[in-house]
């Protein structure tokens, strides 16, 4: 069981948006940047937004994060096949002392 | 464009142990902390630890606090994990990747398979 819940899996078609939730505590996501991850099939974990909101060189600005409270989103307008990944939240927990990650959302994109 | 390499693929009898290393260069490694997620077949990401460089400060998730090491050796800019203790449910990818002092991880190596079987 993930200290931080996200919905298990998601689906949309090609150019709609969608939005993946990341909920938690006061002891991590209410006291902490949150951070997000793109694991494309058969490959590594790449950093998607962190800061809650900030974007990588390289990502593009169809993705975009948010903080409030408890809770974080990420937002991916436009989407594309390219898109369909697993998507990780994660911060960092005070009362663990350690990171912790969502459980993931797998988005698929007929 | 930071790369972190890590060791290949092992394969361990249930009951031993295992070692992953994870290579950068000295500006990569320099004034960042390099942690361990693992990740078994079809599951989410799972974080173990990670570690200080130059401090040798080390943290771990509780689950892990016994069987785990992680270490950093600055001279060869490697940050290493030891999983002993082997069981089947250790069965994973073992990914590095670099923190930064926003506690995200920016930069992740390409990963390591450890099947443990008998």
């Amino acid at each position: 069981q993930s200290v931080l819940t996200q919905p298990p899996s998601l689906s949309a078609t090609p150019g709609q948006n969608v939005t993946i939730s990341c909920s938690g505590s006061g002891s991590n996501i209410g006291d902490h940047y949150v951070s997000w991850y793109q694991q494309l099939p058969g490959t590594a974990p790449k950093l998607l937004i962190y800061d809650n909101h900030e974007r990588p060189s390289g990502i593009p600005d169809r993705f975009s994060g948010s903080k409030s409270g408890t809770s974080a989103t990420l937002d991916i307008t436009g989407l594309r096949t390219g898109d369909e990944a697993d998507y990780y939240c994660a911060t960092f927990d005070s009362s663990l002392s350690v990171g912790v990650f969502g459980g993931g959302t797998k988005l698929t994109v007929l | 464009q930071v790369q972190l390499v890590q060791s290949g693929a092992e394969v361990k009898r249930p009951g031993s142990s295992v070692r992953v290393s994870c290579k950068t260069s000295r500006d990569a490694f320099t004034r960042h902390t390099f942690h361990w997620v693992r990740q078994a077949p079809g599951r989410g990401l799972e974080y173990m630890g990670g570690v200080v460089p130059g401090y040798g400060k080390t943290s771990y998730a509780q689950k892990f606090q016994d069987t785990v090491t992680i270490t950093a050796d600055d001279s060869a800019t490697t940050a290493y994990l030891e999983v002993k203790w082997l069981t089947s449910d250790d069965t994973a990818m073992y990914y590095c990747a670099r923190g930064t002092f926003s506690n995200y991880f920016d930069s992740w190596g390409q990963g390591t398979l450890v099947t443990v079987s008998s």
